[in-house]
C-alpha cells in the first residue's frame, strides 16, 4: 500500500518570505509521480507542481519548487516570495498511470500580511 | 472552455435514500475518478474508471456505486448502505497512461437531513 505523510497540519509565513512544506511517502513502485495540489477556500483543487520519480532534476514552476530526495522518500514544496493568494490547503499526492492518487492529509498555509 | 462539471453543488439526503452526484467532462480524458474529502483529511479514492463500461473500486467503495456508459460521464450514487455520507465529493479526470496529473471538478457538498 502507498502512503503519504504531511507532518505539518498548519504553517504560517510572512508575506514575501519563503516557506517549505514537508511531505514523505512510501511506495514499492519504481515508476511513480509526485504532486502538490493547492485547495483554496473555494475548494477547487489546483495542480501546483509535478515531479517524475525517474527525473533527478527538481521541478520548478515560477515561485514554486520542490526538493525531491528519492532515497529518503521525501518531497518538500518551497514557496518563494509568498503572496496573500498562496493561502490555502496544500496536499501532497503520490501516484502514476491511470490509477487513483494517494493524498496526504494536507497542510494549512497561512500568509501573514 | 474544457473542464469538469459537477452537479449539484449542494445536495441533501434523507434517511434511507439513494442520491446521485453528476460528473461530466469535455476534456476527452479516458480516466475518471471519485474522491471523498472529510474535514482534516486528504482525499480518499472511492471508484475510478479507465475506459467506458469498466470501473474499479478504490479504498472506500462500500456504500457507493458508479457507472461509465459514456466517456464523458461518470455518475456516483451514494446508497442507503453508506451510513456516514456527509462529506465533500470531488470528481477528477486524466488522460490514460500519462503522468497522472488530474483535472478536478468544483465538488459537491453532500449533507444528511
Amino acid at each position: 500500500a502507498q502512503t503519504v505523510t504531511q507532518s505539518q497540519p498548519e504553517m504560517s509565513v510572512q508575506e514575501a518570505e519563503t516557506v517549505t512544506l514537508s511531505c514523505t511517502y512510501d511506495t514499492s513502485e519504481s515508476d511513480y509521480y509526485l504532486f502538490w495540489y493547492k485547495q483554496p477556500p473555494s475548494r477547487q483543487m489546483i495542480l501546483v507542481i509535478r515531479q517524475e520519480a525517474y527525473k533527478q532534476q527538481n521541478a520548478t514552476e515560477n515561485r514554486f519548487s520542490v526538493n525531491f530526495q528519492k532515497a529518503a522518500k521525501s518531497f518538500s514544496l518551497k514557496i518563494s516570495d509568498s503572496q496573500l493568494g498562496d493561502a490555502a490547503m496544500y496536499f501532497c499526492a503520490l501516484g502514476g498511470g491511470a490509477d487513483g492518487l494517494t493524498f496526504g492529509k494536507g497542510t494549512h498555509l497561512i500568509i501573514q500580511p | 472552455d474544457g473542464g469538469i462539471t459537477q452537479s449539484p453543488k449542494y445536495l441533501f439526503r434523507k434517511e434511507g435514500q439513494n442520491v446521485t452526484l453528476s460528473c461530466e467532462q469535455n476534456l476527452n480524458h479516458d480516466a475518471m475518478y471519485w474522491y471523498r474529502q472529510d474535514p482534516g483529511q486528504g482525499l480518499r479514492l472511492i471508484y475510478y474508471s479507465q475506459i467506458v463500461n469498466d470501473f474499479q473500486k478504490g479504498d472506500i467503495a462500500e456504500g457507493y456505486s458508479v457507472s461509465r456508459e459514456k466517456k464523458e460521464s461518470f455518475p456516483l450514487t451514494v446508497t442507503s448502505a453508506q451510513k456516514n455520507p456527509t462529506a465533500f465529493y470531488l470528481c477528477a479526470s486524466s488522460i490514460f497512461g500519462t503522468s497522472g496529473s488530474r483535472s478536478f471538478g468544483a465538488g459537491t457538498r453532500l449533507s444528511v437531513l
